[in-house]
């Protein structure tokens, strides 16, 4: 399979605690995205970067969330100092840049459950 | 600012009735449209989009059409399968720098049979 692929698919951990998720984007693609979904609710964009430069980060919840992508080609996100509010599904997604719209393709994501 | 409005779900219907998901986005200049599905368990698929006003997509028995008049990008089937549960995002993108995706909350379908 060569689609999206994040680790862990689940992840529990208590307040306080920083939990880093990691992402594979499909091989070819330029473009990598994070997005968080709470329940009953639409993905809402955190970051994204152009090969390795995080081209858009001002989405980012709060200066505990952070994200690399060292060598444009995996990410990570890092949450430090979880919070209950941090419990959400965080999703990734890449695409290839081609003319005014790329279109996005999505991982399953990692849930988290913070205690 | 840009967003996305669907109805509110859940939606149930029984097999082989005709399914519309209403779809509005307020945004200025001329976003890319898109419907997202996520079946149980799964991650979100991309269903189909549309890059221009009047474009229509299509795929699975799906289809939508980009109306700038109305702002809207409603999806419609003509005869829904239990296979179709789902859940399903609309979503607008306006490309290039821009780099990212504005959902809509999401209506959950589920299909009797």
């Amino acid at each position: 399979d060569t689609g999206v692929s994040q680790d862990p698919r689940h992840k529990i951990t208590k307040r306080g605690q920083n939990v880093t998720f990691r992402c594979d984007p499909i091989s070819e693609h330029n473009r990598l995205y994070w997005y968080r979904q709470t329940l009953g609710q639409g993905p809402e964009f955190l970051t994204y970067f152009q090969n390795e430069a995080q081209l858009e980060k001002s989405r980012l919840l709060s200066d505990r969330f952070s994200a690399e992508r060292p060598k444009g080609s995996f990410s990570t996100l890092e949450i430090q100092r979880t919070e209950q509010g941090d419990s959400a599904m965080y999703l990734c997604a890449s695409s290839l840049t081609s003319g005014n719209t790329d279109t996005q393709y999505f991982g399953p994501g990692t849930r988290l459950t913070v205690l | 600012g840009n967003s996305v409005t669907q109805m509110e779900g859940p939606v149930t219907l029984s097999e082989e009735a005709f399914l519309t998901i209403n779809c509005t986005y307020t945004a200025t200049g001329y976003p890319s449209l898109f419907w997202y599905v996520q079946y149980p368990g799964e991650g979100l698929q991309l269903l189909l989009k549309a890059t221009k006003a009047d474009d229509k997509g299509s795929n699975k028995g799906f289809e939508a059409t980009y109306r700038k008049e109305t702002t809207s990008f409603h999806l419609e089937k003509g005869s829904v399968q239990v296979s179709d549960s789902a859940v399903y995002f609309c979503a607008l993108d306006y490309g290039g720098s821009q780099g990212n995706l504005i959902f809509g909350k999401g209506t959950k379908l589920s299909v009797k049979p």
